[in-house]
């Protein structure tokens, strides 16, 4: 186990509704990425944040935004929910210092979520 | 740019055989190199990581050597095991970078 939490565990949401997703880091960890997992592809950086800032981002629109909070977890929220949003959405923990390059990422096991 | 190529599966194989999934990379500079292991219904646990050239990851009779020569980071088990089915996907880091870039995911089923 990792020690990386995340909640809720599986959600079904209708297109156009926003759903906002939690995070909670492994102790000592201060920085938290999101990825999106489709079916049978790999995961697919959204964003990183650090010390409670958005730290770099994948191709991803602007619906899709972040927060991190001062215990260094976070919640991905994302509006105007569409039906290929279906996926797995995973939250990834790890210690960065200073500007230095992040290196293992612990992931959480995941949050499923449904678009009809 | 990044990116990351594995092979292909679906891999199945007896209790037992030797296993190889081969997977190469594109990046600048020394990037990290890593397998996931990715159960059924789960997230992403870390199987093995290298971060230098000629580094050997290895974890739970799993293995893995960081060729730059070749760009490879191919994950190999002497004997596999029931319990070893799963998806395996490799992964990179860049040099003071701060995502990572993974592959499509190699599944591999074991039958006794």
């Amino acid at each position: 186990e990792t020690g990386v939490t995340q909640s809720p565990t599986h959600l079904i949401k209708t297109r156009g509704q926003q759903v906002t997703l939690r995070c909670s880091s492994q102790s000592g960890h201060n920085t938290v990425s999101w990825y999106q997992q489709a079916l049978g592809q790999g995961p697919q950086f959204i964003f990183q944040y650090y010390r409670e800032e958005e730290n770099g981002r994948g191709n991803f629109p602007p619906r899709f935004s972040g927060l991190q909070f001062p215990n260094y977890s976070s919640e991905l929220n994302v509006n105007a929910l569409e039906l290929d949003d279906s996926a797995l959405y995973l939250c990834a923990s790890s210690f960065r210092q200073g500007l230095a390059g992040v290196e293992t990422q612990y992931f959480g096991p995941g949050t499923r979520l449904l678009v009809l | 740019g990044n990116s990351v190529t594995q092979m292909e599966g679906p891999v199945t194989l007896s209790e037992e055989a030797f296993l190889t999934i081969n997977c190469t990379y594109t990046a600048t500079g020394y990037p990290s190199l890593f397998w996931y292991v990715q159960y059924p219904g789960e997230g992403l646990q870390l199987l093995l990581k290298a971060t230098k050239a000629d580094d050997k990851g290895s974890n739970k009779g799993f293995e893995a050597t960081y060729r730059k020569e070749t760009t490879s980071f191919h994950l190999e088990k002497g004997s596999v095991q029931v319990s070893d089915s799963a998806v395996y996907f490799c992964a990179l880091t860049p040099q003071n970078g701060n995502q990572f870039y993974f592959g499509t995911g190699t599944s591999l089923t074991v039958i006794p």
